[in-house]
């Protein structure tokens, strides 16, 4: 296993379309995580699952976003009618323990216009 | 409730000196303590990590912390920068154990001069 993959890794978009991106975690790891990076900011953690419940979502997440891990495998984050604010680095990381470390993806840069 | 203050935003040293990194942590709980790097266009990295054993770690590339309970640092040394570790580095903090969200500080930008 090479490590956490995420797809696209570039991706631009129109204000109001939506985007869904992936996350292929490494396989053992059964907590997955997903984070927003702007310009200067540390990542901003934005949901959490373990297996293929959802545990964590934080509050400053719009509803315009979701996010579905089905069977524990590999992870979706969608956005729908983006907006300009939107544009971002969105991270995504798994672990093998609760509080443990965490191992990054690449991330998908997402621009929107 | 936990957060993570990261003193400097940027740090600048010349290689061959030592690196200080400086982190302040809050937290209700026992926490556990982690530094990553981010290179330009490259995922984050850990570097080492605290969970409530040694209170001094090392980590990978020659980095180190100390766990200081009494002061709530972490702060990251090397004793001798290199050109390769010019970087943002990010200190993070979260609960031993449980569900729980990590919380990253905004990152310290480390500036290597030959």
């Amino acid at each position: 296993d090479t490590g956490v993959s995420q797809n696209p890794r570039h991706k631009i978009t129109k204000r109001g379309q939506n985007v869904t991106f992936r996350c292929d975690p490494i396989s053992e790891h059964n907590r997955l995580y997903w984070y927003r990076q702007t310009l200067g900011q540390g990542p901003e953690f934005l949901t959490y699952f373990q297996n293929e419940a959802q545990l964590e979502k934080s509050r400053l997440l719009s509803d315009r976003f979701s996010a579905e891990r089905p069977k524990g495998s590999f992870s979706t984050l969608e956005i729908q009618r983006t907006e300009q604010g939107d544009s971002a680095m969105y991270l995504c990381a798994s672990s093998s323990l609760a509080g443990g470390p965490q191992f990054f993806g690449p991330g998908t840069r997402l621009t929107v216009l | 409730a936990q957060s993570v203050t990261q003193l400097d935003s940027h740090v600048s040293v010349s290689e061959g000196t030592p690196v200080l990194l400086r982190c302040n942590y809050s937290s209700s709980y026992s926490p556990s303590l982690f530094w990553y790097v981010q290179h330009p266009n490259k995922g984050l990295q850990l570097l080492l990590k605290y969970t409530s054993a040694a209170t001094l770690v090392k980590g990978i590339n020659g980095f180190e912390a100390e766990f200081k309970k009494s002061e709530t640092s972490f702060h990251l040394t090397k004793p001798s920068a290199h050109m390769s570790d010019a970087a943002e580095y990010f200190c993070v903090v979260s609960r031993s154990g449980g569900s729980y969200i990590p919380t990253f500080g905004r990152g310290t930008s480390l500036i290597v001069h030959p």
